[in-house]
């Protein structure tokens, strides 16, 4: 199947700190791509929803100043999470598609640790 | 947007079929039916997804009512490697484009 590659795996920075996740899909043109977060033992949430060349999509609650979501071009999306603090620490997920006919394919995740 | 509602959990034996189920009657006509399937601290890795025909591909298949208010994904023959946690979801289309949105899951235990 199609690979998408999120980089890093794992972040630790300090309170304050920005810290920026990538989002690459390897083998395909994805025209949308999803971030997720997810805590221990918990679902998948639904962040924001981005389109290439487009601004994101923000999810109900999810502040949009503090989760930046650049979606330069069809193979990457970034998300950069500004001046974080420990309640940011969490298992963040990003997933790439080509279409709404079309299944989705999940980045390995990235686990923040904010200290 | 429209809810699925599966088990919390399941049990099944090494080498035999695993039916599980997963309810969505307030589905409207163009939400497609996907399922993902999750590891401990891994990304989800699609299992299969389909419109309103079953669907079957390596790994498994996907039975779709004929009302479409439900579904199930059957595994042919459980393995300890298929032990996770299984989503069904819907993907629906929206204003400005399409959501993937997760329910709670079905964990799934498989027993040798």
């Amino acid at each position: 199947g199609a690979v998408v590659s999120q980089h890093p795996s794992r972040v630790i920075c300090k309170s304050g700190t920005s810290v920026k996740i990538e989002c690459r899909s390897l083998d395909f043109q994805a025209t949308t791509m999803f971030w997720y977060r997810q805590f221990p033992k918990q679902s998948l949430m639904l962040m924001a929803t981005s389109n290439e060349g487009s601004k994101a999509t923000y999810e109900q609650g999810v502040e949009k100043d503090k989760f930046l979501i650049n979606h330069a071009s069809l193979t990457l999306s970034t998300l950069t999470v500004t001046s974080a603090h420990p309640e940011d620490s969490s298992f963040y997920i990003c997933s790439a598609s080509q279409g709404y006919g079309t299944e989705a394919f999940f980045g390995q995740g990235t686990r923040l640790t904010v200290v | 947007d429209a809810k699925t509602t599966q088990p919390n959990s399941m049990e099944s034996n090494e080498e035999e079929p695993v039916h599980l189920p997963c309810n969505h009657s307030t589905i409207s006509g163009t939400d497609y039916i996907h399922w993902y399937r999750q590891l401990p601290s891994q990304g989800p890795e699609y299992v299969i997804h389909g419109l309103t025909s079953n669907v079957n591909n390596r790994m498994a298949s996907l039975a779709i009512a004929e009302d479409r208010k439900s579904s199930t994904l059957i595994l042919h023959r459980a393995t300890l490697r298929d032990a996770a946690v299984y989503y069904c979801i819907l993907r629906a289309m929206n204003t400005g484009g399409f959501k993937t949105i997760f329910g709670a899951g079905t964990r799934l235990f498989v027993k040798a």
